[in-house]
This record gives structure tokens, C-alpha cells and sequence, in this order.
């Protein structure tokens, strides 16, 4: 699985979009871009995923760069709620051979 | 859906007792994972099973840590004798292995382990 660089921590405003990078530069051409996160005491939780197209769905959209060496997770409109460590992993089975998971990014929302 | 169950949610215990740890995959879901989280190391992928079979268990860091899935809804991940560098919190997560490509992880809320 392709190595990921992610900032270590974050602040955000509530309401405002929370925009998460990910430079993903040795990714190869069958890895999806996956992310999760891991709200304080929980499980990790599935968010989106995307191999070259950008996605969007209820939680968030991903915006993956053509040459697909970096993506970038969107929160449209944080909340406290979303205060978590982001994880971006890429990974060519999808996770059906276990997921690799990095340091993440702590993502803080500010009231 | 009940999602993924895990029990116990917490543990307590003392060096050299045994450890079991359970978890209920999602059901429908034919792939179940283990994992432990540190401070230190992060989130470990421990073990994983295909259709109840093992298929990697090279993460499980020593032969005092085994795992079984005797059917699709249920597994264990036991620890015998159990030592104070073990206090972690392990996860389980199942997901329905559709062949390549996509395949969501769906995490249990873990099973806090604290040996004195």
C-alpha cells in the first residue's frame, strides 16, 4: 500500500468546510483513496472512498488531483460532532485484506 | 442492524490471568479482522479471517495471543498469560469481501483491556 503524508493536526471553525489534505505520491493505478475517521473512544468509521473520480455523499465529498497523487477530504459544514483523527489510506483490496492505518490527522472544530 | 458487537467493553485483570475478548460480525459479512490500538503504535491489524478461515495473522505480536472464528457470527481473540505491555484497546471489524475492489470496514465500538 502507497505511503501517506497527512498533517499531524488541524483547526476549524464550526460551520464553516473543513478541508483535510492527503499527498499520496507512490499510490498505484488499482489503489482506492479510502478515509475514516475516529471520533475520541470509538471505532474507526468508514467515510468515502474514491479510485479516480471525485465523490460525494452524505458525510463528505473527496477530491482526488488527476495525477492522483493527493486528495483532499471536504466537510462542507463542520460541526463539534466532527472532531476526530482523519485517516486517508489507500489500499488496492478495498480493505478486504485488513487496512493499513497511519497517524491520521486530528481535526479540532472550534465553537 | 446491530452493527459489530464486542464484549467485554472493558476488562481489568491481572498478569498471567487469560484474556478473552468476543466479537458478533455484521451478519451477511464473510471477512471479520482483529485490532489493536496503543498510544505508542497506533491502530495494529492483529488477524484476519476470510469465511472463517485465518488467512493472515502475522500482526499478532507473540504465541500468547490466538484467535478463532468457529462460525460466520462469532470470534474470539484470547491472550494467555496475559502481561501489563497488552492494555490496549482491541477492535473488530467484519465486511462482506466482494473480490476486488471496494470493500467498506465496518468497526465494532472495542473492548478496553488494562492488565495490572
Amino acid at each position: 500500500d502507497a505511503k501517506t503524508t497527512q498533517p499531524t493536526s488541524m483547526d476549524c471553525a464550526e460551520g464553516r468546510a473543513a478541508n483535510l489534505p492527503c499527498n499520496h505520491s507512490t499510490i498505484s493505478g488499482n489503489e482506492y483513496v479510502y478515509w475514516y475517521r475516529q471520533i475520541h473512544s470509538q471505532g474507526p468509521q468508514y467515510i468515502i472512498h474514491g479510485l479516480k473520480n471525485n465523490e460525494t455523499n452524505e458525510m463528505a465529498s473527496l477530491i482526488i488531483t488527476e495525477d492522483r497523487k493527493s486528495s483532499t477530504l471536504i466537510l462542507p459544514h463542520a460541526t463539534l460532532r466532527d472532531t476526530a483523527v482523519y485517516y486517508c489510506i489507500p489500499n488496492s483490496g478495498g480493505g478486504a485484506d485488513g487496512l493499513t492505518f497511519g497517524k491520521g490527522t486530528h481535526l479540532i472544530i472550534q465553537p | 442492524d446491530a452493527g459489530v458487537i464486542q464484549s467485554p467493553r472493558h476488562e481489568v485483570t491481572e498478569m498471567g490471568q487469560e484474556v478473552t475478548l468476543r466479537c458478533k460480525p455484521i451478519s451477511g459479512h464473510n471477512s471479520l479482522f482483529w485490532y489493536r490500538q496503543t498510544m505508542m503504535r497506533g491502530l495494529e491489524l492483529l488477524i484476519y479471517f476470510n469465511n472463517n478461515v485465518p488467512i493472515d495473522d502475522s500482526g499478532m505480536p507473540e504465541d500468547r495471543f490466538s484467535a478463532k472464528m468457529p462460525n460466520a457470527s462469532f470470534s474470539t481473540l484470547k491472550i494467555q498469560p496475559s502481561e501489563p505491555r497488552d492494555s490496549a484497546v482491541y477492535f473488530c471489524a467484519s465486511t462482506l469481501r466482494v473480490g476486488a475492489g471496494a470493500n467498506v470496514l465496518t468497526f465494532g465500538a472495542g473492548s478496553r483491556l488494562t492488565v495490572l
